[in-house]
């Protein structure tokens, strides 16, 4: 089976640093994805970490440890706009296709 | 511009009565899927197709149908609605295992 879990909410101040976990337990793991999605929105694609370390993406970096079934996605220099559910997301290699949500973290960025 | 498009965007319907919803991508991905998303639920696989004629079973297929006839369409089929298959639908489309998946605008489905 598949585990995935991260914080249900979050909040920040603008211009602050947050940083958002994931612990994932499934067999034949791939990789890890990072999901943002506003209200009524569709997701959209942030990161994607196969190899453990840290990948930066402008004000977006994410983190992987394959051992220890462990990812964050770092925002730094908050913005109003990042506002959104965040959704991490275990990519299932054996099994071609399937990727796995887990619930998303809902971020308020308050002024 | 390289997308995911669904049809409709909004769909009120009446227990019962069949319906399709429509997904058509224009990136000559081989790797389909079909998510529906509840409240406190997140994102749940519904069916997922890995090329043209090869299809397969998410985590909540029961009461919905899929069929891959082209690589570009990718139809979401309810034989019967029921009032539990209300919900945000979305398509997804990605060229391989290691590539994310790009998700059209999302159907928003209430049966009655």
């Amino acid at each position: 089976g598949q585990n995935i879990d991260q914080p249900t909410e979050m909040t920040a101040t603008e211009g602050a640093i947050v940083q958002i976990n994931c612990t994932y337990q499934t067999s034949g793991f791939n990789g890890l994805f990072w999901y943002q999605q506003h209200a009524g929105e569709a997701p959209t694609f942030l990161s994607y970490n196969v190899l453990d370390g840290l990948e930066e993406k402008g004000r977006f970096s994410s983190f992987l440890s394959r051992s220890k079934g462990y990812s964050y996605l770092l925002l730094k220099e908050l913005q109003m706009k990042d506002s959104a559910s965040y959704l991490c997301a275990a990519d299932r290699g054996s099994t071609l296709g399937r990727l796995y949500f887990g619930r998303g973290t809902q971020l308020t960025v308050w002024p | 511009e390289a997308q995911v498009t669904q049809n409709p965007r909004y769909l009120i319907t009446v227990t019962g009565k069949k319906l399709t919803v429509t997904c058509s991508q224009n990136m000559n991905h081989e790797y389909m899927s079909w998510y529906r998303q509840d409240p406190g639920l997140g994102l749940r696989q519904i069916y997922y197709s890995m090329n043209v004629e090869v299809t397969d079973k998410g985590d909540v297929p029961e009461g919905y149908k899929v069929s891959r006839k082209e690589k570009r369409n990718f139809p979401l089929i309810l034989e019967s609605p029921s009032p539990n298959q209300t919900s945000l639908y979305f398509c997804a489309s990605r060229a391989g295992p290691n590539y994310g998946y790009t998700f059209g605008s999302g159907t928003r489905l209430t049966v009655v």
